[in-house]
Order: C-alpha cells, then sequence, then structure tokens
C-alpha cells in the first residue's frame, strides 16, 4: 500500500506570496491533519480534514486554510506568507476508525517552506 | 494549558548501549500517550501508544512505560543501534477533545 505523499518536496517564496501545498493520503484513510514543524516550536497541529469538512484547528492565524476533496486528498494554503512560516509542513492521514486522538496516523515525507 | 516536555533534549550514546527517553505532561484529561520516532528529512512513525489503563508497551528493542498518576512516560531503547539516531517525539491526546500536544522532542545520536 503506497504511503502519504506530498508536493512539492521543497519550496521557496518570497514575503507577502501565498503557496499552496498538497497531500495525498494512504488508499482508504479518509482523515488528513495538517502540522508545521519548526526546531523551536517542534510540531504542532494546523487542522484535520474528514469527508471534505474541517473537524479539528489548531491555533494558527487565518492566513493558514486547508480543504478536502471527494477522493480525500487535501490541500493546505497559507497566504500572505511571512518570515516566520519558514518550516517543515507534514501531512498525516488516518482512517479515523475511532478518533484523531486513538487512531494511528501516518506521516508524509513533508514539504520544506523557506521564506525569503 | 497542556503541555508535553521531554527530556533530554539531546543524547549521544555509544552503539550497544541502552538508554532512556523522558516525557512529563500536564494534558488533562487523558486519553492516550504516543512515542514517534523521526528519522532526519522524514515524517514521524509512530512506536507505541498506550492508553489511561496501560503502564508498558513494548515494539521491539523499544519499551515505554507509562505512569498516568504522577503523568510521567519513558521510552527505553535496548542494545541501541546506528539507525536509532532520529528524534524521539511524545504525544498526547486529551480525552474528549481529538487534539494532540506534542513535545519538542529528544535528539539521539548514536556513535559506532
Amino acid at each position: 500500500k503506497a504511503g502519504v505523499t506530498q508536493t512539492p518536496r521543497y519550496l521557496i517564496k518570497t514575503r507577502g506570496q501565498q503557496v499552496t501545498l498538497s497531500c495525498s493520503p494512504i488508499s482508504g484513510h479518509r482523515s488528513v491533519s495538517w502540522y508545521q514543524q519548526t526546531p523551536g516550536q517542534g510540531l504542532q497541529f494546523l487542522f484535520e480534514y474528514f469527508s471534505e469538512t474541517q473537524r479539528n484547528k489548531g491555533n494558527f492565524p487565518g492566513r493558514f486554510s486547508g480543504r478536502q476533496f471527494s477522493n480525500s486528498r487535501s490541500e493546505m494554503n497559507v497566504s500572505t506568507l511571512e518570515l516566520g512560516d519558514s518550516a517543515l509542513y507534514l501531512c498525516a492521514s488516518s482512517p479515523r476508525t475511532e478518533g484523531l486522538g486513538t487512531d494511528t496516523q501516518y506521516f508524509g515525507p513533508g514539504t520544506r517552506l523557506t521564506v525569503l | 494549558k497542556n503541555q508535553v516536555e521531554q527530556s533530554p533534549q539531546s543524547l549521544i550514546i555509544l552503539e550497544g548501549k541502552n538508554c532512556t527517553l523522558q516525557c512529563n505532561y500536564t494534558v488533562s484529561p487523558f486519553s492516550n500517550l504516543r512515542w514517534y520516532k523521526q528519522d532526519t528529512g522524514r515524517g514521524p512513525v509512530s512506536l507505541t501508544i498506550m492508553t489511561f489503563s496501560e503502564n508498558t508497551k513494548s515494539n521491539g528493542r523499544y519499551t515505554a512505560t507509562l505512569d498516568a498518576d504522577t503523568k510521567q512516560s519513558s521510552l527505553h531503547i535496548t542494545a541501541s543501534q546506528l539507525s536509532d539516531s532520529a528524534s524521539y517525539i511524545c504525544v498526547v491526546s486529551g480525552f474528549g477533545n481529538e487534539k494532540l500536544t506534542f513535545g519538542t522532542g529528544t535528539r539521539l545520536t548514536i556513535i559506532p
């Protein structure tokens, strides 16, 4: 079974631009979660999508948004990029048979975003 | 505020030696605790998951313990190998809110 895939793997943008990241979950998984990872803050939860609906949201500004398509693929968008948005963005999928806190999440390799 | 603290921040040990990583949390009410291994440049991979009623869980050379009374967990690695070099992240889920709280990780380096 193919794992979670994320595209692109690396991205360089400048301040003020916007960016869209893509995540394809494991086949059959309906939940997709997004995380930001930085050296100082570690992993931080952005949001979770299940059946095309946002189910959970972390404490990030509205510049961070996402969506999920009917095939469970998900995209994350960051508008008006800031230098502090430079990070590794990880996507994780799970079958969500019970709950986000209970299911095992399977992570993709991440997208490394650099904002100049 | 829910928090997860890990110690040490980094650790260097010789190949073949054992080591123990620590995780303290304040998440309440508690649902479960997981340990993840993250190799450089890759996403985290789940090692163990423990619920309130479990106090130990093993996965090969990895053994996690949980003391829900003191809100502490440890990850013990036996007979370390070079491939164990990675960051180990403790993640706690609160009951009912489904939000995950992550520790900042312990960076483990195994030297030959």
